[in-house]
Parts: structure tokens; C-alpha cells; sequence
């Protein structure tokens, strides 16, 4: 059974940066393309961008470009994002997703993210 | 950058019956549309990719269709499992933008 299982819930200030991980276990974890979605109030879903673990190969969103990184080991199948400069707006549900087709077939549980002062 | 306009933004049914959502992307994007479902606590689900192509374990009640730049989700028979949050989503060019959603309500 594929699965991805994501880190904890995060409470940030603003400023600070936020470091989320996505486990990957039951399928080849290097065939498939990681990607990173967040559910906020204001926006709704948004993409943020991808990184395919064979060759860690990532595209952003401009919208997070320059803020957003994101990265994987390929030793413990994990995918990482990591968000600087974090302010209110950033507060939601972060998601990552394996790509299959051009679709997001699998999920995590989502990692809650507060930003407050 | 390709924009995704989803309709409406709510809407109400019974169980029992039929509902439509529709996505209009602002350029052609072939058939590289795909429609999630998301309840309140839960990772959203893929119900249908490339615009008409059910998701293995998908019940037949959920369909897509395709028409240019227009794509509609349709669900047949409404299910009391079925009300919740429906996204379009399209992975023609990046960045890979979703629709506003459309809540579906009891």
C-alpha cells in the first residue's frame, strides 16, 4: 500500500522559517514526483512545487519561488519543504502528494501549520 | 499563467440526486484536468484524471467530461458520503493551478 506519512503539526512566528517531512513507503520511492500543495482560508489549494527524487530535479511556483525549498533523501525515501520568511498568510494545511499520470494519486495526512505572534 | 474557474462555489442537493461542477481554464489545456474530492481532517482524494478517466476505487457514480476549455464534474446519484469539497486541477503547464472548490451541501 502506498503511503505518505508527513511530520508533526508546527507553531511559527512570524519570521521564522518551517521544515516539514513526507515519509514515502510502499512503492519505488525515485520513480515518482513528490509534490507540495497547501490548503489556506484565503487561497484555497495552491501548488507549490515538485521535486522528482531520482535525480532531486525541483520546479516552483512563482509564487513561492525564492522562499521554498524543497528536497529528499533518497536513503530514508523521505521529501522535505522547507518555507523562510514565514508571515499569517502562510497559516493552513500543508500537503505533499505523489504525482502518477499528471495527478496526485496518494497523499499525506497533511501537516497543520500555525503562524502567530 | 493558466487560471482554473470553477462553478458555483456552493451548492446544495439531496441525496439522491444529480450534481454538476464545472472548471474553465483561461487557455487550452488538452485533457490535463483532474478533479479531487476534500472533506473537513482528511488528504484530498483524485476521483478523476486526464478529464474522463475514473480513479481505481472510484464509484461509477462520479464522471468527467470535457468541452475545449470547459470540463464538468458530474456525480449521478448523490450519496450522504458524497457532500464535501470538489477541486479542479490542471496539470497542462506549471505552475499546476486548482479551482476556487466547490462545496457541496446537504
Amino acid at each position: 500500500e502506498v503511503q505518505l506519512v508527513q511530520s508533526g503539526a508546527e507553531v511559527k512566528k512570524p519570521g521564522e522559517s518551517l521544515r516539514i517531512s513526507c515519509k514515502g513507503s510502499g512503492y519505488s520511492f525515485t520513480n515518482f514526483s513528490i509534490h507540495w500543495v497547501r490548503l489556506t482560508p484565503g487561497k484555497g489549494l495552491e501548488w507549490m512545487g515538485r521535486i522528482y527524487p531520482s535525480d532531486s530535479g525541483t520546479k516552483y511556483s512563482p509564487s513561492f519561488q525564492g522562499r521554498v525549498i524543497i528536497s529528499s533523501d533518497k536513503s530514508f525515501t523521505t521529501a522535505y519543504l522547507q518555507c523562510n520568511r514565514l508571515s499569517a498568510s502562510d497559516a493552513g494545511i500543508y500537503f505533499c502528494a505523489r504525482e502518477q499520470w499528471q495527478a496526485f494519486d496518494s497523499w499525506g495526512q497533511g501537516t497543520l501549520v500555525t503562524v502567530s505572534s | 499563467d493558466i487560471q482554473m474557474t470553477q462553478s458555483p462555489s456552493s451548492l446544495s442537493a439531496f441525496v439522491g440526486g444529480r450534481v454538476a461542477v464545472t472548471c474553465r481554464a483561461s487557455r487550452n489545456i488538452g485533457t490535463y484536468l483532474n478533479w479531487y474530492q476534500h472533506k473537513p481532517g482528511r488528504a484530498p482524494k483524485l476521483l478523476i484524471f486526464a478529464a474522463s478517466r475514473l480513479q481505481v476505487g472510484v464509484p461509477s457514480r462520479f464522471s468527467g467530461s470535457a468541452s475545449g476549455t470547459a470540463f464538468t464534474l458530474t456525480i449521478s446519484s448523490l450519496r450522504p458520503e458524497d457532500f464535501a469539497t470538489y477541486y479542479c486541477q490542471q496539470t497542462y503547464i506549471t505552475p499546476w493551478a486548482f479551482g476556487q472548490g466547490t462545496n457541496v451541501n446537504i
